[in-house]
């Protein structure tokens, strides 16, 4: 099992809405990521989270929360977004953290989230 | 402050040439280099690593690396239209602080 799995594939949210994306791998990495991808732009770091503890955290508004509940999950929960939130948000993981240059980074399909 | 570049394109190549992307980078401090293949609207996919000066090669993909010029690239033989696509260039610099470069877009004629 070479995946990582998102859900939903799709959101469209109001401004008051709350709601959660969730993201999950089997490859028994230790690092998992959320990115921002707006379109025709690269990928923009959110998170980190290394042995299920947040490692990087790029100054991301606070209507974001990040949570890593157990080494296989991430989720991101959403609270008060702006329309210029609307984005496709990537989760991503990678093998381990500890080891010295050779780390790969692999992607999930994405979420395409609207706000209205 | 960790920059990539790549020329945004489009580079269009008719189908069976060779594509050729570059991509520079800023610091020397990072080890390891990505290439990944984007489809519109789906997300990144890692097609070549590097880690060492020189080449490395995959099938139709070569990639090579230049650390004294902080340079990376990637060759893709016998072009099919199947490539067309955006390619984002990553380099990682430890603590798992990837950095992508804004992607160029490929388009392969038939």
């Amino acid at each position: 099992d070479t995946e990582v799995t998102q859900t939903p594939k799709h959101l469209v949210m109001g401004m008051t809405n709350k709601k959660s994306l969730k993201c999950e791998q089997h490859m028994g990495h230790r690092a998992m990521y959320w990115y921002k991808q707006k379109a025709k732009k690269p990928p923009e770091l959110m998170f980190v989270y290394s042995y299920e503890k947040l490692s990087i955290n790029e100054s991301v508004p606070s209507r974001f929360s990040p949570e890593c509940p157990n080494s296989s999950l991430l989720n991101l929960h959403l609270h008060a977004l702006q329309p210029e939130d609307s984005a496709l948000y990537l989760c991503a993981s990678s093998q381990d953290p500890s080891s010295a240059g050779d780390e790969k980074l692999f992607f999930g399909s994405g979420t395409q989230l609207s706000v209205l | 402050q960790k920059e990539v570049e790549q020329n945004s394109g489009p580079l269009s190549v008719p189908e069976g040439a060779i594509a050729s992307l570059n991509c520079t980078y800023s610091d020397r401090g990072s080890q390891s280099f990505f290439w990944y293949r984007q489809y519109s609207g789906k997300s990144p996919e890692l097609i070549m690593s590097i880690y060492s000066n020189g080449d490395k090669e995959d099938g139709r993909f070569t990639a090579q690396l230049n650390k004294a010029s902080q340079y990376v690239s990637l060759l893709i033989r016998d072009s099919q239209p199947s490539d067309s696509a955006t390619y984002l260039c990553a380099g990682e610099w430890g603590g798992q602080n990837f950095v992508f470069g804004p992607g160029t877009r490929l388009s392969v004629l038939p």
